[in-house]
């Protein structure tokens, strides 16, 4: 398996544009995690889904943050419009349920650079 | 209050010598689970342990240990024998309730790990 794939990798954009960032969780996995990682604030959950259904997403920052999961094998994490202050990575994870608890997988993150 | 609390910011540790990283929670659930994660400069992160609130032995993966001090709340990250390759964040992070309900995991702020030659 590939892993979770996110993408893009890195991102650079301007005040006020919109951001679009996408995962697709590993096969099989019915759990779907975005996370934001900065510096002051550690690792944060913004949302996340079980069998494509948003569960909680009381770690979304604002209104201006919104995610989706149209399937079982794509979620994109959308920012508009995006603020300096989203500079962040964006760490996408998946996990199956079971009896025991499983660990996250996590995707390689994207680096978010809004000027 | 912070449920994963990491009290070291940065650690140090001569390569081969072994090392604890700490890590204590709160939770008034009976089942959880407690993970350890390590984060290179790279950026990934990366599974390393796992240990069930109803497990009774320590885990352990290779050169990771997990010492699991339930009535102190603790879940200690020790690594032997160090390598310049464990240089990196770790993050302790919980899981509470059962594994088919509520699912909400919480991180630590993680501890710096540097080993020296």
């Amino acid at each position: 398996d590939a892993g979770v794939i996110q993408s893009p990798r890195h991102e650079v954009t301007e005040m006020g544009q919109e951001v679009t960032l996408r995962c697709k969780p590993i096969s099989g996995h019915d759990y779907l995690f975005w996370y934001r990682q900065t510096m002051m604030r550690g690792l944060e959950l913004l949302i996340y889904f079980n069998n494509n259904v948003p569960i909680d997403d009381s770690g979304m920052p604002e209104d201006r943050f919104s995610a989706k999961m149209p399937n079982a094998s794509f979620s994109t994490l959308k920012i508009q419009p995006s603020e300096p202050r989203d500079s962040a990575v964006y760490f996408c994870a998946s996990s199956w349920t079971s009896d025991n608890y499983n660990e996250q997988f996590f995707g390689p993150g994207t680096r978010l650079t809004v000027l | 209050a912070q449920k994963i609390t990491q009290t070291q910011p940065g650690m140090f540790v001569q390569e081969k010598e072994a090392v604890t990283l700490d890590c204590t929670y709160d939770t008034s659930d009976q089942s959880y689970g407690l993970f350890w994660y390590k984060q290179p400069s790279s950026g990934e992160m990366i599974f390393l342990i796992y240990q069930g609130s109803y497990d009774e032995q320590n885990a352990t993966e290779g050169r990771y240990s997990l010492n699991f001090q339930k009535a102190r709340k603790s879940a200690n990250l020790v690594i032997s024998a160090s390598q310049l390759g464990d240089s990196a964040m770790y993050f302790c992070a919980m899981r509470e309730g059962r594994a088919g309900g509520s699912y909400i995991p919480t991180f630590g702020r993680g501890t710096s790990l540097i080993v020296h030659p």
